[in-house]
């Protein structure tokens, strides 16, 4: 079993759409959740991030982590053009203090068409 | 220059040919990270630096070879490739001890090896 697994997609929605994006993990040891923004020949950025459960909004976006589930969720609301990029998840098992690794989803390609 | 910045941005090369890939990071931070992106497939961790020592080897061939002079600089020597270590080279900083490892990618070098 993979320890991120990630829908890629590709998913496409009209303008105003409600987009949700998931990823489920196996690790236990995850509690650092974050999601990514890669717009085309660009390097990802973070969008969201969410230490252990519960909810975090920011504007249109919405992240959710279950991790009685270990399920984490990526809401955009009235979504835009500006939007389409690919969306990856992202989640590390300890905080600073020393390095960790990140362990990323595959990405989800989306595409918002005006 | 802000941000992370990296050269070439494109790069076409034999399998004989030696390469090097430069990373520059002018945020101040002090940890630097290569990545491997291929399609369908999460990033894949290389190498990880931490005030200008390795860190991580995340069980990648000889061919790539990794220099870090400094806190700002990164290289990824290449040699003798393969035409599957054809991606999308991904670099990214982060500042050691923070709260949560945010890491701030680079726009990346499109390699392709005929």
């Amino acid at each position: 079993q993979k320890e991120v697994e990630q829908d890629p997609g590709p998913l496409s929605v009209p303008e105003g759409a409600i987009v949700s994006l998931n990823c489920t993990y196996s690790n236990s040891a995850f509690q650092y959740f974050m999601w990514y923004r890669q717009y085309s020949r660009k390097g990802p950025e973070l969008l969201m991030y969410t230490y252990s459960s519960g909810n975090k909004e920011d504007g249109r976006f919405t992240a959710q982590v279950d991790k009685s589930s270990k399920y984490i969720s990526l809401f955009i609301r009235d979504s835009q053009p500006s939007d389409s990029a690919t969306y990856l998840c992202a989640m590390s098992a300890s905080s600073g203090g020393s390095n960790y690794k990140l362990t990323f989803g595959k990405g989800t390609l989306l595409t918002v068409n005006p | 220059e802000t941000g992370v910045t990296q050269t070439p941005r494109h790069l076409v090369m034999g399998m004989t040919n030696k390469k090097s890939l430069k990373c520059e990071q002018h945020l101040g931070h002090n940890a630097m990270y290569w990545y491997k992106q291929s399609a369908k497939k999460p990033l894949e961790l290389m190498f990880v630096y931490n005030f200008k020592e390795q860190t991580e080897n995340n069980s990648v061939p000889s061919r790539f070879s990794p220099e870090c002079p400094n806190s700002s600089h990164l290289f990824l020597h290449l040699h003798t490739l393969q035409p599957e270590d054809s991606a999308l080279y991904l670099c990214a900083s982060s500042q050691e001890g923070s709260s949560y490892n945010e890491q701030f990618f680079g726009p990346g070098t499109r390699l392709t090896v005929l």
